[in-house]
Order: C-alpha cells, then structure tokens, then sequence
C-alpha cells in the first residue's frame, strides 16, 4: 500500500462545475496536509494546506480532512480551463520536515 | 523573493558522463529537498538537509548518486556515471523550519535526459 494514494484519473469536468479530487493516507502520525498544483512543464506549487478536521475555504477553493478516515480532498467550484493541471496531495508526519507525495491527479476542464 | 534558483533548466548527456545538477534555496531557509519526478515513480523524496547535514538519505537509488551542502546558499546533485534510466525532471526546495506552518518551495526543476 502506498503511503498517500490518489486516483491518478484523468479526471474532466466542464467547465463551471465542481471537481472533486480526493486522497487517502497510512500514516496515522500525519499532521499536515498540502495540495499541490502542477502544470504540465511546471513546477509544484501550493495551493492549499489544512492540518485539522473540518473544510477549509480559500476562494474557489476548499480543502476537506478526516482524520479518523485518513482522507483529504480538494473541491474545485465553477472550475476554468486555467484549472486544468495535475493536483498532487502531499502528508507530513508530525513535526518532520520532509513531504510525502501522491502519484497525482490530472484534471481537464472542459470549456 | 528570488525563489529557490535551479541550474541548469536542462541537461542533455550521453551515458556514462558525470552530471551536476546545482541549487540556490531561498535565503533564509534551513532545509533543502532534492526530489526526483518521472510518470513511473511520481515526485520522489531523494535526500535532505537540515543546517547544511543530512537528514535523510534513504530516498538516493544508488551510490552513483551523491549530494551535498558545503553552505546556507548552494546545494549540488551529482549522477556518476550516468544511466539512461535516470532521466526525469530533478526538483529542489526549500523551507524554513523555524515557521512550522510553511510550505516547501520548489524551484523550476532540471529536466535531465541521458541518451
């Protein structure tokens, strides 16, 4: 089993609607969480990080985390073509500096 | 802010050839990542420092690959020799671990092809 799993899709919405990308950890001692958005070419950069239970809410975006389900996922409402990337999830464990990563998701929004 | 500052952006190479892959983190911060991204494998963690030392190494394939921090400012990645399998885009970031919530901060990445 992979440390943090994402469905590596390709997933495509058209354009306006809400994309749902989700992920889902093993390490019970994970504390942070970060989605990533990479274009292609590109390198990652964040654009969400939630380290306790509960929606947080940043413009159209918004991050979900259950931690007694070890999962986190990112909502993307009235999605853009602009949003059409690979959102990568990363988990940290406690108080340690490195990241652990998913394989990614590749979103296509449709216009 | 410059950023964390990769060199070169991208490197062409013939197997076997000794390959330098260089990185400047952003002033101030105290640990540095170097990761390593194919369509296989995904982003994959291949050492870092903290304070210049390293951390953790467990993530270099093998002993061909080599890295160190001589200070605060400038990290090298070294393949010797290089193998067609090693090519993939190698990432450096950043952060600093006095500000716990903070981020990494990746630099622009080196594409690396060994033909």
């Amino acid at each position: 089993q992979k440390e943090v799993e994402q469905n590596s899709g390709p997933l495509s919405v058209p354009e306006g609607a809400i994309a749902s990308l989700n992920c889902t950890y093993s390490d019970r001692g994970s504390q942070s969480f970060f989605w990533y958005r990479q274009y292609s070419g590109k390198s990652p950069e964040l654009i969400m990080s939630i380290y306790s239970n509960g929606d947080k809410e940043d413009g159209r975006f918004t991050a979900q985390l259950n931690k007694a389900s070890q999962y986190v996922s990112l909502l993307i409402r009235d999605s853009q073509p602009s949003d059409s990337a690979t959102y990568l999830c990363a988990v940290r464990r406690g108080s340690a500096r490195q990241l652990t990563f998913g394989s990614g998701t590749q979103l296509t929004v449709l216009p | 802010d410059a950023g964390v500052i990769q060199s070169p952006r991208h490197e062409v190479t013939e197997m076997g050839q000794e390959v330098t892959l260089r990185c400047k983190p952003i002033s101030g911060h105290n640990s540095l990542f170097w990761y390593r991204q194919t369509m296989m494998r995904g982003l994959e963690l291949l050492i870092y420092f903290n304070n210049n030392v390293p951390i953790d190494d467990s993530g270099m394939p093998e002993d061909r690959f080599s890295a160190k921090m001589p200070n605060a400012s400038f990290s090298t990645l070294k393949i010797q020799p290089s193998e067609p399998r090693d090519s993939a885009v190698y990432f450096c970031a950043s952060i600093n671990t006095g500000m716990p919530a903070q981020p990494q901060h990746f630099g622009d990445g080196t594409r690396l092809s060994i033909l």
